[in-house]
């Protein structure tokens, strides 16, 4: 099983859509949790944090359950400024080997049309 | 504001051919991060920095050498360019290493 699992996509909604995606860790010593948005072609950007208590920035909302090791982004009212990538990133304070303390998902392509 | 700059953006090479990509940051932060991304295969960690003067592997090392020359700046190197390593590399960094990236823009290398 992948650390970070995300359902690629592409998810296609038309404008004021609602869209929710889904990620999925594995490591249970997982300790922080992030969504980054990467356009076409451009670098991966920080687009929010993921609290325990759930979190809201606008039209987005990060929810976090540790007990079923799942994460999830929801964006209301999607504009044509959402289509994006959205990546999924877990914080692992220790990890076996050699990969550091983060870790990303495949991300979720999201299109929005007129 | 600069934040991460990398160098060059755009490198075509030959097999066999070396280069090193450059990679500064301004927002003085501790750890730095070298990472490839390709189509289907997210962003994989190369080699990482927590703090000047320690490097250590990430996911996919082979065939890369890196260099924290200081705090600011974190060097990749490719010793004898194979078409695999055709990818686009991204530099990173942060203060504390747990969680918020501040990304290049990318620099796009192909290795004929």
């Amino acid at each position: 099983r992948k650390e970070v699992e995300q359902d690629p996509g592409p998810f296609n909604v038309p404008e004021g859509a609602t869209v929710a995606f889904n990620c999925t860790y594995s490591n249970s010593a997982s300790q922080s949790f992030f969504w980054y948005r990467q356009d076409c072609r451009k670098e991966p950007k920080l687009l929010m944090s993921v609290y325990s208590s759930g979190n809201e920035d606008g039209r987005f909302t990060a929810q976090l359950s540790r007990a079923s090791q799942y994460i999830s982004l929801l964006i209301r009212d999607s504009k044509l400024s959402d289509s994006a990538t959205y990546l999924c990133v877990v914080n692992i304070l220790y990890l076996p080997g050699s990969q550091g303390n983060l870790i990303f998902g495949k991300g979720t392509k999201l299109s929005v049309k007129p | 504001n600069a934040g991460v700059t990398q160098t060059p953006k755009f490198q075509v090479l030959k097999t066999g051919q070396s280069m090193t990509l450059q990679c500064a940051q301004d927002m003085n932060h501790n750890s730095m991060y070298w990472y490839r991304q390709d189509p289907g295969m997210g962003l994989r960690l190369i080699y990482y920095s927590a703090s000047e003067g320690t490097t250590d592997k990430g996911e996919v090392p082979n065939g890369y050498n890196v260099s924290r020359l200081n705090k600011r700046e974190f060097s990749l190197r490719l010793e004898s360019a194979a078409p695999s390593q055709t990818s686009v590399y991204f530099c990173a960094s942060s203060y504390s290493g747990t969680g918020e990236l501040f990304f290049g823009e990318g620099s796009r290398l192909t290795v004929l």
